[in-house]
């Protein structure tokens, strides 16, 4: 079965610092997404950023980067000058056969600290 | 993006009951729309895949018969969770699948939680 794999379950940073979470799937697609959620207290899913596996450029959405190794099948979120309203759970996902589900990692809590 | 609503957002039932949670597209039309249980402080989990016009497609292990989906229109789908019991109390998300100009991505509501006494 396709898996997401977060390690991380909790993560915290000082405001305005940089901080990445991780993230590592397993598929034997060729073509698929890959996608990073926030999910904050309102426990509203919004979508962070996506990226395309045929893309070897890593997606860029202002404060936030990805880097997709995809020999590695590894897909981490870099967030920039943190701010108080980054704290939330993150969820990497990966769609799976034929960009028709979304399978979700475990998450990642993350903690701004004034 | 696109706007995604459930309704309610939170309900109290009896055991023994049903209960139906309404899932609607409201400004774009979901060919498909996908159903997801969150337990506390835990992942969303798929239960569903819910197609316009046809019979939904549970994952395994979701039982078919207790969780009844239905997908009328390009903008609906419901969820009813029939004969509830306290171990359904759970929080349950629905998205809509688009592919605007090839582009895949799924837009959450934002969730029903359901609490059976």
């Amino acid at each position: 079965a396709q898996t997401v794999t977060q390690s991380q379950p909790e993560m915290s940073v000082q405001e305005a610092e940089t901080v990445t979470l991780s993230c590592t799937y397993d598929t034997s697609e060729s073509d698929y997404y890959l996608f990073w959620y926030k999910q904050p207290p309102s426990r509203q899913m919004i979508l962070v950023i996506r990226q395309e596996a045929y893309k070897q450029q890593n997606a860029t959405e202002n404060r936030f980067s990805v880097n997709f190794q995809k020999a590695a099948k590894s897909f981490s979120l870099k967030i920039s000058d943190s701010q108080l309203g980054d704290a939330a759970m993150y969820f990497c996902a990966s769609t799976i056969q034929g960009a028709q589900k979304l399978v979700f990692g475990q998450g990642t809590r993350l903690t701004i600290n004034p | 993006g696109a706007v995604v609503s459930q309704h309610p957002s939170w309900v109290i039932c009896k055991s023994g009951t049903s209960v139906k949670i309404e899932c609607r597209s409201l400004d774009f039309q979901a060919t498909t729309m996908f159903w997801y249980r969150q337990f506390p402080k835990q992942s969303l989990m798929l239960m569903a895949t819910s197609n316009e016009g046809s019979k939904a497609t549970y994952e395994q292990g979701v039982e078919k018969d207790k969780f009844l989906i239905n997908h009328a229109s390009l903008t609906l789908s419901t969820l009813t969770v029939t004969s509830a019991h306290p171990e359904d109390s759970s929080f349950y998300i629905c998205s809509g699948e688009t592919g605007l100009a090839g582009v895949y991505e799924q837009f959450f509501g934002p969730g029903t939680r359901l609490t059976v006494l």
